[in-house]
């Protein structure tokens, strides 16, 4: 089955910089690629995702980007906010199955005023 | 406009008990998942459904049935319950394959 690896486990920044968080899959049929934001006490949140025949695709101040051959994709929030402090979760979904997306383990987020 | 609510929020049983677990939604979507949520493990599929009266298995479906008699309503149930099922549970909708709107989870224990 499909792998999904997650890293940093946590990242701190300063409000106004950038994060990058990253993750590399297993399964190269591996066809799309969402990522979730969850706050403290709340459920995920879809916030942006990609489909294997798109290389970047951005949303205001995130965008992720996907490199099929090395396996991996990334979350970039850019001008980050005290507000984007949450566990961020990418996902890989297995196209042997109906919505057996794959989590990875989550990036805790702390943004700094 | 309530999206996907989950009763209860939090539930705590002993070992052996059993409880249910509702997850409505009113968005008319046609596909429901369960999840679970445990420390350092990220999300798990435990069972979902892709229309009303259809259910599937997921990825942990040992030690829990589901049911989805309505379109709108997706019950979780443990028949008995055992400390490893000590988690947090979230429920989604989405009218696409890929789950997009996640209630804010009942969390429970299991003494």
């Amino acid at each position: 089955g499909e792998n999904v690896e997650q890293h940093p486990s946590t990242l701190s920044v300063q409000e106004g910089d950038s994060a990058v968080i990253k993750c590399t899959y297993s399964d190269s049929a591996s066809n799309y690629f969402p990522w979730y934001k969850q706050e403290l006490g709340k459920g995920p949140q879809l916030i942006i995702d990609i489909r294997s025949n798109v290389g970047e695709k951005k949303d205001q101040r995130i965008a992720v980007t996907l490199n099929k051959t090395a396996k991996h994709f990334s979350l970039h929030i850019t001008e980050t906010q005290p507000e984007d402090s949450a566990v961020y979760f990418c996902a890989a979904r297995d196209p042997t199955g109906y919505s057996t997306l794959t989590f990875g383990k989550g990036t805790m987020l702390l943004v700094s005023p | 406009n309530a999206g996907v609510t989950q009763t209860p929020k939090f539930r705590v049983l002993k070992t052996g008990q059993s409880m249910t677990l509702l997850c409505a939604q009113d968005m008319n979507h046609e596909y429901m998942y369960w999840y679970r949520q445990d420390p350092g493990m990220g999300l798990r599929l435990i069972h979902y459904s892709v229309g009303e009266g259809t259910t599937a298995k997921g990825e942990v479906p040992d030690g829990y049935n589901v049911s989805r008699l309505k379109k709108q309503n997706f019950l979780l149930g443990l028949e008995s319950a055992a400390p490893s099922q000590t988690s947090v549970y979230f429920c989604a909708s989405s009218y696409r394959v890929q789950p997009q709107h996640f209630g804010d989870g009942t969390r429970l224990s299991i003494l």
